[in-house]
């Protein structure tokens, strides 16, 4: 069974430029969620998709977004890039209905902003 | 408001001593608690549920619902052992993770 994958790897960008991430799950699962993990922050809580609908949203400013299609993709897009934006972006799929709570995670998306 | 607490961001021990990884929570209800680890160049990955009461690789985690506390323990430490450790809660679908506590097994 393929693992989550995510891209782009590694990209940068600079402040002002907007930034779309794509995750794809693992075959069957239906939920897919990002998080953003920094040294400092540890993993703070993005968002959670779960069959095309946004069913959870953490705390970050409105540039953050993200959309899952019909296949359970899923993409984030960061508009109006900060400094601070820069971290590594993870995303994790799970069956996220009548489950055990175990996440299967990417290798993530390194964005760095200059 | 959930919470999860990692008090410590590093931890030394040495091998075959034992090892014990805090965790604090806060929640209102009944919680769902696990510990995550990323070993070097892997992905992060599930260690163990308190559902489950299972140990897996020697660690044990039992949940203290008196002192809000969910430790990672492991009796006799290992170099594999070397690795980042998250503690998590689940609450509606959504997980709430500690800020991490990286673990050093000095040979």
């Amino acid at each position: 069974k393929a693992g989550v994958t995510q891209t782009p790897r590694y990209l940068i960008k600079t402040r002002g430029q907007q930034v779309t991430l794509s995750c794809s799950p693992i075959s069957g699962h239906r939920s897919v969620s990002w998080y953003q993990q920094t040294p400092g922050q540890g993993l703070q809580f993005l968002f959670e998709y779960f069959s095309e609908t946004q069913r959870n949203k953490g705390n970050f400013p409105g540039r953050f977004s993200g959309r899952q299609f019909s296949n359970s993709r899923s993409e984030m897009n960061v508009s109006t890039l900060e400094l601070g934006d820069s971290a590594l972006y993870l995303c994790a799929s799970s069956l996220g209905q009548g489950w055990s709570g175990e996440l299967f995670f990417g290798e993530g998306s390194r964005l760095t902003v200059l | 408001a959930q919470r999860v607490t990692q008090p410590e961001k590093l931890l030394s021990v040495f091998k075959g001593a034992p090892v014990e990884l805090k965790c604090n929570y806060s929640y209102s209800g009944s919680p769902e608690l696990f510990w995550y680890v990323q070993y070097s160049r892997q992905r992060l990955q599930l260690l163990l549920r308190h559902i489950s009461r299972e140990s897996i690789k020697g660690f044990t985690a039992d949940l203290n619902k008196g002192e809000t506390s969910f430790h990672l323990k492991k009796p006799f430490a290992q170099e594999e052992d070397s690795a980042m450790y998250y503690c998590a809660l689940m609450s509606s679908n959504q997980f709430y993770f500690g800020t991490g506590t990286s673990l050093t097994v000095i040979p």
